[in-house]
């Protein structure tokens, strides 16, 4: 098992359709989790971070986290074609070193 | 610096070369991290510098590849004897300091150097 999984889409959703990108991970001691956004030939940028159970909202953007299932998902609501890209999760190793482990991505293809 | 820096953002070598890639943190960031993105895959950790000192390397891939870190800052990917599957994106990140849900810090990443072995 993968300590962080993400289907690999791609996803396709219409122009102003909510897209929802989920991510499970394997360690009960993961504190922090993170979505990041890369477009094609570029490097990651944080979208944002979520630490506790429950929703965190940020613009068009929300994070929701349940530890108890050791699930993570990002919703974005009115997509926009600019949104299409690949996101990436990103999980806290808690095994004592500081550092993310990244899923594999789930690409993102927003259609007019 | 504004943002983490890395360079070379290209470069080329032939197969048996030896190559350096340079990364030069965020200004104040005490953690530094090598991750690898071979194209259309997800990204592999390679190793974390706090400080000067790597307490995991546990993703360096062989006895090829190290790493050092001078001054708390800027930081040297060496690749030696390259090879063919070493064609990747090598991505330098830092963050201020531990990655703990109290500290609220992230990584923030370079634009990675792209390797390229012939």
């Amino acid at each position: 098992q993968k300590e962080v999984e993400q289907n690999s889409g791609p996803l396709s959703v219409p122009e102003g359709a909510i897209a929802s990108l989920n991510c499970t991970y394997s360690d009960r001691g993961s504190q922090s989790f993170f979505w990041y956004r890369q477009y094609s030939g570029k490097s990651p940028e944080l979208i944002m971070f979520i630490y506790s159970n429950g929703d965190k909202e940020d613009g068009r953007f929300t994070a929701q986290l349940n530890k108890a299932s050791q699930y993570v998902s990002l919703l974005i609501r009115d997509s926009q074609p600019s949104d299409s890209a690949t996101y990436l999760c990103a999980v806290n190793n808690p095994g004592g070193y500081n550092k993310l482990i990244f899923g594999a991505g789930t690409r993102l293809a927003v259609h007019p | 610096g504004a943002g983490v820096s890395q360079s070379p953002s290209n470069k080329v070598t032939e197969k048996g070369k030896d190559v350096e890639l340079r990364c030069d943190p965020i200004s104040g960031h005490t953690a530094l991290y090598w991750y690898r993105q071979s194209l259309g895959q997800g990204l592999e950790f390679l190793i974390y510098f706090q400080g000067n000192s790597a307490p995991d390397k546990s993703g360096l891939p062989s006895d090829r590849f190290s790493a050092e870190r001078t001054g708390g800052s800027v930081s040297t990917l060496t690749i030696q004897r390259t090879q063919q599957e070493d064609s990747a994106v090598y991505l330098c990140a830092s963050s201020l300091g531990l990655l703990t849900a109290l500290s609220g810090n992230t990584i923030y990443f370079g634009e990675g150097s792209w390797l390229t072995v012939v």
